[in-house]
């Protein structure tokens, strides 16, 4: 999947940096999402928009603020991480949040905090 | 919270070899997709299948949505198949909506 375009692709921070993750689809889909990966895991769920507006928060630190600038762009903007956030943050898209409505995914952008 | 379990955790394949992988889950779902996650972390959309049977390729999958499990065949595999498989549900109803995944099936195939 290539529709949905993340970046940049890797990225190196210290605790006291403020950075910004994007994600941009052209597909038309009115739901967005972030998941998290650490190594060797699953993806884990993040935040979900439908419609542009914030419609789930599975209780992330508020170092993560996410933004929906419009349907077609999707933000994760990043303030005074830990090392232990290093990971590689997946966005995603679909139609809606309905039934026949499956996720893809972008590249991802790997994400070290220093 | 809907439970999903993928067997088997590890497998190894000599180049040419088929294999299933199985995909269990605890509860009704709306929807359910396979994913294949390459080395370089690149998740790719395999199948949605939340019943039935499709075709890809050397890929096929089988979902039997009444007995909650899902099975994806790999046919004469490649070295280009290695990698971690994936199999996500998602429950629409019950006021809670999102796309829980498995641990994964991680395989190695040599040539």
């Amino acid at each position: 999947d290539t529709e949905v375009t993340q970046t940049p692709k890797h990225l190196v921070m210290g605790m006291t940096n403020k950075k910004s993750l994007k994600c941009e689809q052209h597909m038309g889909h009115r739901a967005m999402y972030w998941y998290k990966q650490k190594a060797k895991k699953p993806p884990e769920l993040m935040f979900v928009y439908s419609y542009e507006k914030l419609s789930i928060n599975e209780s992330v630190p508020s170092r993560f603020s996410p933004e929906c600038p419009n349907s077609s762009l999707l933000n994760l903007h990043l303030h005074a991480l830990q090392p232990e956030d290093s990971a590689l943050y997946l966005c995603a898209s679909s139609q809606g949040q309905g039934e026949n409505s499956p996720l893809h995914f972008g590249n991802g952008t790997r994400l070290t905090v220093t | 919270g809907i439970q999903v379990e993928q067997s088997p955790p590890d497998l190894i394949l000599q180049e040419g070899a088929n294999s299933t992988l199985r995909c269990n889950f605890s509860d009704s779902v709306n929807n359910l997709q396979w994913f294949h996650q390459n080395p370089w972390g690149q998740l790719i959309n395999l199948f949605y299948i939340p019943s039935g049977t499709k075709q890809n390729g050397r890929l096929s999958a089988t979902t039997v949505a009444t007995e909650r499990y899902s099975l994806l065949y790999i046919s004469s595999s490649q070295t280009t198949d290695s990698g971690v498989y994936f199999c996500a549900v998602r429950r629409i109803s019950g006021g809670y909506n999102k796309l829980i995944f498995g641990a994964g099936t991680r395989l190695a195939v040599h040539p």
